[in-house]
């Protein structure tokens, strides 16, 4: 069982298009982050929610506590939006070091 | 700023073979990371650290020692390495584990192959 479960699994668009990736999660959580993993293998941290929205640029990520989903949102995409987007929680209590991940959505934007 | 770098970036290893990861941070982060990642499964975590001269486990600990001696760097050991622990490595810092400051700051990610 994974606490944290991602759809889809891969994706293609075509440039412009607009693109979401869902996060649905199992365990109760502190935080919530999308990460972007690179094809040379890179990963870096794109947002960090804890309740409501936030936006950077052409990217919008959204969560629901109550419904334990997140989502992550392009617009425009673009070519160089391809990677691996993966969400991970930061679960509460005894265990609140531990973060669990997703498997990872991997994007292709098609020119 | 260098972030986070790890050593070596690859390595070919042969069972029951021994090694060392090093980790190093320099952002004066309190928590460190190890990970390894696996075709079709996240990231998952084998040990962490609070601070220096703590570690405690994570959800895959087995098969693996870890050492923070100084608050910059963090060791990942293999004492006895198994085909099993072919994987993608990558160290993780933050600052804190509350608040903004809990972003994860990820290394470059070493990749390991034991024959």
């Amino acid at each position: 069982k994974n606490e944290v479960e991602q759809s889809p699994q891969n994706l293609t668009a075509q440039e412009g298009e607009f693109i979401t990736i869902n996060c649905s999660y199992s365990v109760g959580i502190s935080a919530l982050h999308w990460l972007q993993q690179h094809p040379g293998g890179g990963i870096v941290s794109l947002f960090m929610l804890s309740s409501g929205k936030k936006k950077h640029g052409r990217l919008i990520a959204t969560i629901n506590i109550q419904e334990k989903h997140s989502s992550l949102h392009i617009t425009a995409s673009h070519p160089r939006d391809s990677a691996v987007y993966i969400c991970a929680v930061r679960s509460r209590g005894f265990w609140r070091n531990q973060f669990y991940f997703g498997t990872g959505t991997s994007l292709t934007v098609i020119p | 700023n260098a972030g986070v770098t790890q050593t070596p970036k690859f390595r070919v290893l042969k069972t029951g073979q021994s090694m060392t990861l090093l980790c190093a941070q320099d952002m004066n982060h309190e928590y460190m990371y190890w990970y390894r990642q696996d075709p079709g499964m996240g990231l998952r975590l084998i040990h962490y650290s609070v601070g220096e001269g703590t570690t405690a486990k994570g959800e895959v600990p087995d098969g693996y020692n870890v050492s923070r001696l100084k608050k910059q760097n963090f060791l990942l050991g293999l004492e006895s390495a198994a085909p099993s622990q072919t994987s993608v490595y990558f160290c993780a810092s933050s600052y804190s584990t509350s608040g903004k400051n809990n972003e994860q700051f990820f290394g470059p990610g070493t990749r390991l192959t034991v024959l």
